[in-house]
């Protein structure tokens, strides 16, 4: 069982805005204003796409944000393309003992 | 071009050993302390270990500890995992990732990763 919990999987049509939560505790998002997104298509490298909770890498297109509030975060994607159907993997510093956590992806189907 | 490369996975049976090695190109390696990450079938992925820029520090995760070793050859741009005393729940692709920043250890976030190498415990 992942420390962070995601929903397994989510679909939505294309142009349409979809949001991802990432459940942690106060040990973990709750604290840390260190979480990041990764995006996954399999057989491929994970793509950071987000990272100190809603900055995005050069690169990376302006159609991602993140947010948080307390315990959780949230990846958004709006206007949904077909390139977008990929697993989602949420990330979060906890600390120098646990060091970091992951959550259990989430599967985003693009309809 | 800047990527990492993991090989060295395969079909192992429990009580094995493997050797997994990510080449790294493009950048300052020996700046960067590298990860590895795994990913178990139908599960999350899942942090395992790190070394430090210079090589000095090591860090594992707990449910690894004393099976991992960690290693890094800067001059050859390629860091290790040594995987001892396979288990069946072992399984899973093994990525290596950048550390956020460069110098020791931070893990507060993974800026380039791999494609990854499978490794399979299989009696």
């Amino acid at each position: 069982q992942s420390a962070l919990t995601q929903p397994a999987s989510m679909s939505a049509s294309p142009g349409q805005s979809i949001t991802i939560s990432c459940t942690g505790t106060s040990s973990d998002v709750g604290t840390y204003n260190l979480v990041s997104w990764y995006q996954h298509h399999p057989g491929k490298a994970p793509k950071l796409i987000i990272y100190e909770v809603s900055n995005r890498p050069s690169g990376v297109s302006n159609r991602f944000s993140g947010s948080k509030s307390g315990n959780t975060a949230s990846l958004t994607i709006s206007g949904l393309q077909a390139e977008d159907e990929a697993d989602y993997h949420c990330c979060s510093y906890a600390g120098s003992i646990n060091y970091v956590v992951f959550g259990g992806g989430t599967k985003l189907t693009v309809l | 071009q800047v990527q990492l490369v993991e090989s060295g996975g395969g079909v192992v049976r429990p009580g094995g050993s493997l050797r997994l090695s990510c080449a790294a190109s493009g950048f300052t390696f020996s700046s960067y302390a590298m990860h590895w990450v795994r990913q178990a079938p139908g599960k999350g992925l899942e942090w395992v270990a790190v070394m430090s820029y210079h090589g000095i520090h090591k860090y594992y995760a707990d449910s690894v500890e004393g099976r991992l070793a960690i290693s890094r050859d800067n001059s050859k741009n390629t860091v290790y995992l040594e995987v001892n005393r396979l288990i069946p729940e072992d399984t899973a692709v093994y990525y290596c990732a950048r550390d956020s920043l460069g110098g020791d250890p931070k893990w507060f976030w993974f800026d380039l990763w791999g494609q990854g190498t499978p490794v399979t415990v299989f009696s």
